[in-house]
């Protein structure tokens, strides 16, 4: 009964290959959003999709690319991976997208190694 | 640029004693403070949050206080148990930034020694 699930929780894979993360809420939120952790340790928002529509798109190379299916499920669709995308990515989803109130609760995060 | 601060990166703490973890920010547009922890191999799990129109919200073990002229929160666990190991996230939201955007510290880890 996890809230926010996503899978792989481990991917290694080389440069240049083409890989996506998927993620799934069942709290009925209407907003989602990716993280990215890197190795400085520092959580930062890279999408955020309120009702299936894209209101957060933070300064991201074109290489990722979200897609959202429905309201409770956020994919992350990475191109030509680079050795510098190598981080924790977290999904998340929160009931409101903004200001007081906005709680977001995040998945397990997929650690994504490119060697 | 950071706008969320948390300058102890590791905080160790005699079990049953209080920890203390501090937070500043420099965005006075933030609104609403969260802190979370997180365990190793695991996602940030949400702590407990304060909106800026209060300066203390309790919960449990957990206070948080806010002082907004300083633009400081700290977040005080009593009394501090083993289990609360971890790494402790300060974030923040609100009109300042993208809307929906959670700006988090950097964390810090605290040690509760039994």
């Amino acid at each position: 009964d996890t809230a926010v699930s996503q899978t792989p929780k481990y991917l290694v894979t080389q440069m240049g290959n083409d890989k996506s993360i998927k993620c799934e809420q069942n709290l009925g939120h209407d907003t989602m959003y990716w993280y990215k952790q890197d190795s400085k340790k520092f959580l930062k928002i890279m999408f955020s999709y309120n009702n299936k529509e894209l209101i957060i798109n933070e300064t991201v190379p074109n290489r990722f690319s979200p897609k959202s299916p429905d309201k409770a499920h956020l994919n992350l669709h990475i191109n030509s991976l680079e050795l510098g995308d190598s981080a924790v990515y977290f999904c998340a989803s929160s009931q409101i997208p903004t200001g007081v109130g906005n709680t977001i609760y995040f998945g397990e995060g997929s650690w994504l190694t490119v060697v | 640029d950071q706008q969320v601060k948390q300058n102890s990166p590791s905080l160790s703490v005699q079990e049953g004693r209080i920890s203390i973890l501090n937070c500043d920010y420099t965005n006075s547009m933030f609104d609403y403070f969260l802190w979370y922890k997180k365990y190793p191999a695991e996602g940030p799990t949400f702590l407990i949050s304060i909106s800026s129109i209060k300066d203390k919200n309790e919960d449990g073990r957990f206070t948080v206080f806010l002082n907004k002229s300083a633009k400081h929160l700290s977040l005080h666990i009593v009394p501090s148990q083993p289990g609360d190991s971890a790494v402790y996230f300060c974030a923040a939201s609100g009109y300042g930034g993208s809307q929906g955007n959670l700006i988090f510290g950097k964390g810090t880890k605290l040690s509760v020694k039994p």
